[in-house]
């Protein structure tokens, strides 16, 4: 069974910084593009970040470029996102996804259930 | 970027009857390599994430019940229940992958009559 499990979200404070993790099962990780989509309390579906199979390419949205990472490590089949300078705008909970397998294919089919981060003093 | 909008912003079908949802990009999401439009529909029912439906704006997923159809193309796009069961209450979202960022629509809520 593909499986994509979200950890290392919690309560941090403006400014402060969150490393995410996504551990992906049942999938030859190396072989997909992978996603992190957030969606705040009551909100829609945010695309936050985007990265190839090796990790050499990473496409941010505006909110958040200069202040995510994307990152993954295929020998441990492990997707990441790392969260510098926090905003209470980032409160939300974050997806991580895979993207389809063929070209153009860009759409999201399989999703992990989600971490919760929580940004306020 | 690319704008999403869908409409309405929830509506209310009895039970077996069709549903409707309409999902507007601002500029065209058609991608030339293939000659299909960038479009994928996705379902979000409460506190799960979202499950992907249609993809290619028509291509169902595999294990999405074939009364989920999507159509249209260009700009505007249709996610169609056919019969609604009770277990497709949900929030229903349009996304285009044709270009970063990879936008999505508002959603649109569905409910039972």
């Amino acid at each position: 069974e593909v499986q994509l499990v979200e950890s290392g979200g919690g309560l941090v404070q403006p400014g402060g910084s969150l490393r995410l993790s996504c551990a992906a099962s049942g999938l030859s990780f190396s072989r997909y593009w992978m996603h992190w989509v957030r969606q705040a309390p009551g909100k829609g579906l945010v695309w936050v970040s985007r990265i190839n199979t090796d990790g050499s390419g990473t496409t941010y949205a505006d909110s958040v470029r200069g202040r995510f990472t994307i990152s993954r490590d295929n020998a441990k089949n492990t997707l990441y996102l790392k969260m510098n300078s926090l905003r209470a705008e980032d409160t939300a909970v974050y997806y991580c996804a895979r993207e389809g397998p063929a070209a153009g294919e860009v759409f999201m089919d399989v999703w992990g259930k989600g971490t919760t981060v929580t940004v306020s003093s | 970027d690319i704008v999403m909008t869908q409409s309405p912003d929830s509506l209310a079908v009895s039970l077996g009857e069709r549903a409707t949802i309409n999902c507007k990009s601002s500029q065209s999401v058609l991608y030339s390599s293939n000659n299909k439009n960038s479009l994928a529909w996705y379902q979000q029912k409460p506190g799960q994430p979202p499950k992907l439906l249609i993809y290619w704006a028509s291509t169902r997923e595999s294990g999405v019940p074939d009364r989920f159809s999507g159509s249209g193309s260009g700009t505007d796009f249709t996610l169609t229940i056919s019969s609604l069961q009770a277990e497709d209450v949900a929030v229903y979202y349009c996304q285009q992958y044709y270009t970063t960022p990879f936008t999505f629509g508002p959603g649109t809520k569905v409910d039972i009559k």
